[in-house]
């Protein structure tokens, strides 16, 4: 199985400041034959179920606000907000789908400083 | 719209089998490369994928649980069944359905739509 971990636990910022999120995995989730990394980004606010914000590591879901972006490939990943708003407390996950069993990340808790 | 409803008892005895469904709409189960997928959360923990099953029939399982888990599908009744044996305390969860769809030039995807989830408990 591939193993995902995220970086840090959890994450204290500011309102207007950049929070960052890191993902490793075990294994490469870039698949040659198409250039694309099999990872997404989910954000989960409780009692809710999770939101993708990110697939093929970078592609922002349609109405996502462009303050979060998703960079890197094969085993390192990012997830970054550019300017912290409220709403954007959560919890985000990482996710690989490059191959069964998909796995994910232990997730990182993001709340305002 | 798609939407994906899971339905299922809320409480379940130790050593019980767990049946959950997940009733979907807006999509067909036939349609090529279209998958739904299985995912659980225990209270305060983190997402565990269970098992997912395409138009193919393709299924695949959680490695940790493969010995107790079977998914099908019911694709007149827009239908799909999970079941987990030998239910244990360590298995309350919400269980969630999601949809997993590659249209293009890909093999698997990522989940954009999810059902609300269903919180299973399990105790005598």
């Amino acid at each position: 199985d591939i193993v995902m971990t995220q970086s840090p636990d959890s994450l204290a910022v500011s309102l207007g400041e950049r929070a960052t999120i890191n993902c490793k995995s075990s294994q490469t989730v870039l698949y040659n034959s198409n250039n694309k990394n099999y990872l997404a980004w989910y954000q989960q606010k409780p009692g809710q179920p999770p939101n993708l914000l990110i697939y093929w590591a970078s592609t922002r879901e349609s109405g996502v606000p462009d303050r979060f972006s998703g960079s890197g490939s094969g085993t390192d990943f990012t997830l970054t907000i550019s300017s912290l708003q409220a709403e954007d407390v959560a919890v985000y996950y990482c996710q690989q789908y490059y191959s069964t069993p998909y796995t994910f990340g232990q997730g990182t808790k993001l709340e305002i400083k | 719209q798609v939407t994906l409803k899971e339905s299922g008892p809320v409480l379940v005895q130790p050593t019980e089998t767990l049946t959950l469904t997940c009733t979907v709409s807006g999509f067909s189960l036939s349609t090529a490369k279209m998958g739904v997928s299985w995912i659980r959360q225990p209270p305060g923990k983190a997402l565990e994928w269970l098992a997912h099953i395409f138009s193919d029939d393709e299924k695949s399982y959680s490695t940790s649980l493969k010995s107790r888990l079977t998914i099908s599908k019911d694709t007149s009744k827009s239908q799909v069944v999970l079941t987990l044996t030998n239910m244990d305390p360590v298995d309350t969860a919400t269980y969630y359905c999601a949809r997993e769809y590659c249209g293009g030039d890909c093999y698997h995807s990522y989940f954009a739509y999810w059902g609300q989830g269903t919180l299973v408990t399990v105790s005598s």
